[in-house]
């Protein structure tokens, strides 16, 4: 069964940098994945951020990047601001209209 | 601009069936793939499958078995309906809008409106 994982947690100090990844239990994460990130502040339904691994969705702030290192997606921030502090979950797209999300990271901005 | 709206009882006992339903408005129901999500309290996001809007179909397999989905285009609605309900199946559930395809020069697949969400409890 797949796996798709992602870091429990991470902090960053405000403006700071944080790169939140997406991996796989068995294999590597590509582009064919299509991975796509949402940004779920608590109480909220979730935002759409990246999709097709690097392109952002409409109205989302350049600080937010999506991209590909070594095997796994990547979700970086850069300048974080005090609400950007949310969980973060990637979902790949495994194929034959398929999809699978990750466990979520849950950022803190302190 | 297109918005989801999903609607259904919040209180079930065990062993009962869950029906939701999704209104989309602002915008047709046809070319896109429309999906349930759900999220267990304090837990992360479960995909449960989708519907095209001309009645295909895929799901989780772990639900398979349990779970349907039905596309009702006059209505621009499409519902949810999960049998035999257990506390594990207590979560808020979102409806979401799946682009599926070419977008210009790249290919897409990912939700990109999602309905605020509804919770459904199961309890005796």
């Amino acid at each position: 069964q797949t796996v798709v994982t992602q870091e429990p947690s991470f902090s960053v100090s405000p403006g700071g940098t944080v790169t939140l990844t997406c991996g796989l239990t068995s294999g590597s994460v590509s582009t064919r994945y299509y991975t796509s990130w949402y940004q779920q502040t608590p109480g909220q339904a979730p935002r759409t951020l990246i999709y097709s691994t690097n392109s952002r969705s409409s109205g989302v702030p350049d600080r937010f990047s999506g991209s590909i290192l070594g095997n796994k997606a990547a979700l970086t921030i850069t300048g974080a601001q005090a609400d950007d502090e949310s969980d973060y979950y990637c979902v790949l797209y495994m194929g034959s209209g398929v999809w699978v999300f990750g466990g979520g990271t849950k950022v803190t901005v302190l | 601009q297109v918005q989801l709206q999903e609607s259904g009882p919040g209180l079930l006992k065990p062993s009962e069936t869950l029906s939701l339903t999704c209104v989309v408005s602002g915008g047709t129901i046809s070319t896109y793939y429309w999906t349930w999500i759900r999220q267990a309290p304090g837990k992360g996001l479960q995909w449960l499958g989708y519907i095209y809007f001309i009645g295909t179909t895929d799901y989780d397999p772990s639900l398979k078995g349990r779970i349907s989905m039905s596309v009702d285009t006059s209505k621009n609605q499409f519902s949810l309906r999960l049998t035999s309900v257990t506390a594990a199946d207590t979560a808020i559930y979102y409806c979401a809008r799946g682009r599926v395809g070419r977008d210009g020069n790249t290919l897409v697949y990912y939700f990109d409106h999602w309905g605020q969400g509804t919770l459904v409890t199961v309890s005796s």
